[in-house]
């Protein structure tokens, strides 16, 4: 089963502007992991938000994290052609597994 | 560094054979997780080991599934008989420290 949702399930930009997805999640969490997948090929880390921390960078990346509305956020900042490809947000519970959700597919024209 | 190997990369087989994946982790990753993908949709947990313990396996169908990892390195993840159904692509991930996850190429198989 899925626990997380992201939002929107598919989102399309021109290079440079900013994209943000949104991810809504139903338990408590021990972390929120967000990672990246190009078509056809595996999964990437991308950045990890404790379930004390509000909010983090990476780069372009900015991840915040509202553990009172269960949901958290990823924006990606001067997006550029080579961001296209599906993210997805995953949670641990504790287990030291992780669930994901069903992911935002990203499309940023040239 | 190497990555999380994954073979065959593709795999096409009949319904109701037999087929194998091969997962080789990252080096001193102890943890290694096999995941199931649908086209479209997130990965979903099959089992996790912890060395070569599995310890977590609520979510493999124990009928037609089966996974090993002897000496707690490589791993084997086995389905027979294949249905219809099991049409997905196959991900391996390791991970060192049990928060970020390594995740290999995968192998997408189709049953036909």
């Amino acid at each position: 089963s899925q626990q997380g949702e992201e939002d929107p399930q598919a989102l399309s930009i021109q290079e440079g502007e900013n994209a943000t997805m949104n991810c809504s999640y139903k338990t408590s969490i021990n972390n929120l992991q967000w990672y990246r997948q190009n078509s056809g090929r595996g999964l990437v880390h991308l950045i990890l938000i404790r379930s004390n921390e509000r909010e983090k960078h990476s780069g372009r990346l900015r991840v915040t994290l509202d553990t009172s509305k269960k949901s958290s956020s990823l924006l990606i900042t001067a997006s550029r052609a080579a961001d296209t490809a599906s993210y997805f947000c995953a949670t641990d519970t504790g287990r030291r597994a992780l669930t994901f959700g069903s992911g935002t597919r990203l499309q940023v024209q040239p | 560094e190497a990555g999380v190997v994954q073979s065959p990369r593709y795999k096409i087989i009949e319904k109701k054979q037999p087929v194998a994946f091969w997962c080789n982790p990252i080096s001193g990753h102890n943890t290694l997780y096999w995941y199931l993908q649908n086209l479209g949709q997130g990965p979903e947990l099959l089992i996790r080991y912890e060395n070569e313990e599995a310890v977590d396996d609520s979510q493999l169908p124990k009928d037609r599934f089966s996974a090993e990892r002897l000496k707690g390195v490589d791993s084997t993840l086995k389905i027979q008989p294949a249905e219809l159904g099991d049409s997905a692509v196959y991900l391996c991930a390791s991970s060192f420290t049990g928060d970020e996850q390594f995740f290999g190429p995968g192998t997408r198989l189709t049953v036909l």
